[in-house]
């Protein structure tokens, strides 16, 4: 089945605590992206990748690492976590040649940090 | 000013209706545009994606866009209870660029 997968779905954690979330997918998807959606807010582009080691900020990368060693994988690090960084993220990817036209949503991360 | 500007709502109509969805933005370079839904607890689904302006039509649902006055319109016809969810309009510069969603529009169809 063609899909994008996140891990884990539900994070509570502390202040200062690193994580990793992680994102794959099983389409060849070229473009892969990360967001977070808050009330008020709507969705909000942390990081997109255009292809391997190929990646660029979007409107909220402060607070934020990614890599892509893997077409498959776009791990988002959130080194310090913060309060201000309890959201739902998303992880998307989009069809091959189509970039960030048509993206898949994973099922999403919500992150709470205390 | 925000870049991409959307009614939040909530809209309400009842079953059969069209449905017209909205938003505006401000950057001319925007090319390519989205819509998205997205059902509560859920992540978004591409709706529609058309490139540059003009109208596109898949089943009961019609994009349209007017660079010209920075506008874009989603419209529903024959609206379902299924239809009941959030809309985001979203668009970008290039196809490999960074995209900016509006804050989505939050729509019940009542049977």
């Amino acid at each position: 089945e063609a899909q994008v997968t996140q891990n884990p779905r539900y994070l509570i954690t502390v202040t200062g605590k690193k994580l990793t979330v992680t994102c794959s997918q099983n389409m060849n998807h070229e473009y892969m992206s990360w967001y977070r959606q808050d009330p008020g807010l709507g969705l909000r582009q942390i990081y997109y990748s255009m292809n391997v080691e190929v990646t660029d900020k979007g409107d909220v990368p402060e607070g934020y690492k990614v890599s892509r060693k893997e077409k498959r994988n776009f791990p988002l690090i959130l080194e310090s976590p913060s309060p201000n960084q309890t959201s739902l993220y998303f992880c998307a990817s989009s069809t091959p040649g189509q970039g960030a036209g048509e993206q898949y949503f994973g099922p999403g991360t919500r992150l709470t940090v205390t | 000013q925000k870049e991409v500007e959307q009614d939040p709502g909530p809209l309400s109509v009842p079953e059969g209706a069209i449905v017209s969805l909205n938003c505006t933005y401000s950057n001319s370079a925007f090319q390519y545009f989205m819509w998205y839904r997205q059902y509560s607890r859920k992540g978004p689904e591409l709706l529609m994606y058309t490139y540059s302006s003009g109208n596109k039509e898949d089943g009961r649902f019609t994009a349209q866009v007017d660079k010209s006055s920075k506008y874009i319109s989603l419209f529903i016809r024959d609206s379902q209870p299924s239809d009941s969810a959030t809309y985001l309009c979203a668009m970008s510069k290039t196809s490999y660029d960074k995209v900016i969603f509006g804050p989505g529009t939050s729509l019940s169809v009542i049977p």
